[in-house]
């Protein structure tokens, strides 16, 4: 059983491009976290989601960020118009449904917006 | 909201030595606790887990952790460090729904 799988794992974007992170969680499993971790900082949580749904989005920026888990294929956090404060480390995570089981991490993937 | 406070930014330790990282954590309700580790450009690996049994919970590579809820403390401990046991660790509880509020973490260093 693989684990949660992250690409890229290095992205580098110059202001203004989009930039397009994928997760595939572990095989059974239907819940996704997005976290983002700044250079010398812990994760922050950005977004939850269930395939098809979003279940709670309170750390995601109003603005520029998108996040979605569709029935079929990874999940997709999306960063339009990107700036250079948009450089970190972006963690996914996945687990089962129920309450209380273990999240897993991906490796992450490493934007830098140059 | 619940909240973690890792007490130490950076802990040095000989190899041999006991490791001690210490974590009081904030929350209305009784929570779940956790710790992980990351090492340099690698994802986070769960070390252990408290969800309201035994107070004592004993995880992977020799570490353990004491809920104290009277202390509000969740500290990790290993008795004898390794050269391996570089990294830096996070205590991080959940705040329903399994969102994860990550401490700023503690970077162990530990010299031969």
């Amino acid at each position: 059983n693989a684990g949660v799988m992250q690409n890229p794992r290095h992205l580098v974007r110059r202001r203004g491009q989009e930039a397009r992170l994928r997760c595939s969680p572990m095989k059974g499993h239907s819940h996704v976290y997005w976290y983002r971790q700044l250079p010398e900082e812990g994760l922050k949580f950005m977004v939850y989601l269930q395939k098809e749904n979003i279940i709670d989005e309170s750390g995601m920026p109003k603005e520029r960020f998108s996040a979605e888990f569709p029935k079929e294929g990874p999940s997709i956090l999306r960063i339009q118009q990107v700036v250079r404060g948009d450089s970190a480390a972006y963690f996914c995570a996945s687990s089962l449904p129920a309450g209380g089981t273990e999240a897993f991490f991906g490796q992450g993937t490493r934007l830098t917006v140059v | 909201a619940q909240s973690v406070t890792q007490l130490d930014s950076h802990v040095s330790v000989s190899e041999g030595t006991p490791v001690l990282l210490r974590c009081n954590y904030s929350s209305s309700y009784s929570p779940s606790l956790f710790w992980y580790v990351q090492h340099p450009n690698k994802g986070l690996q769960l070390l252990l887990k408290y969800t309201s049994a035994a107070t004592l919970v004993k995880g992977i590579n020799g570490f353990e952790a004491e809920f104290k809820k009277s202390e509000t403390s969740f500290h990790l401990t290993k008795p004898s460090a390794h050269m391996s046991d570089a990294a830096e660790y996070f205590c991080v509880v959940s705040e329903g729904f399994q969102k994860l509020v990550f401490g700023t973490g503690t970077r162990l260093l530990v010299s031969p």
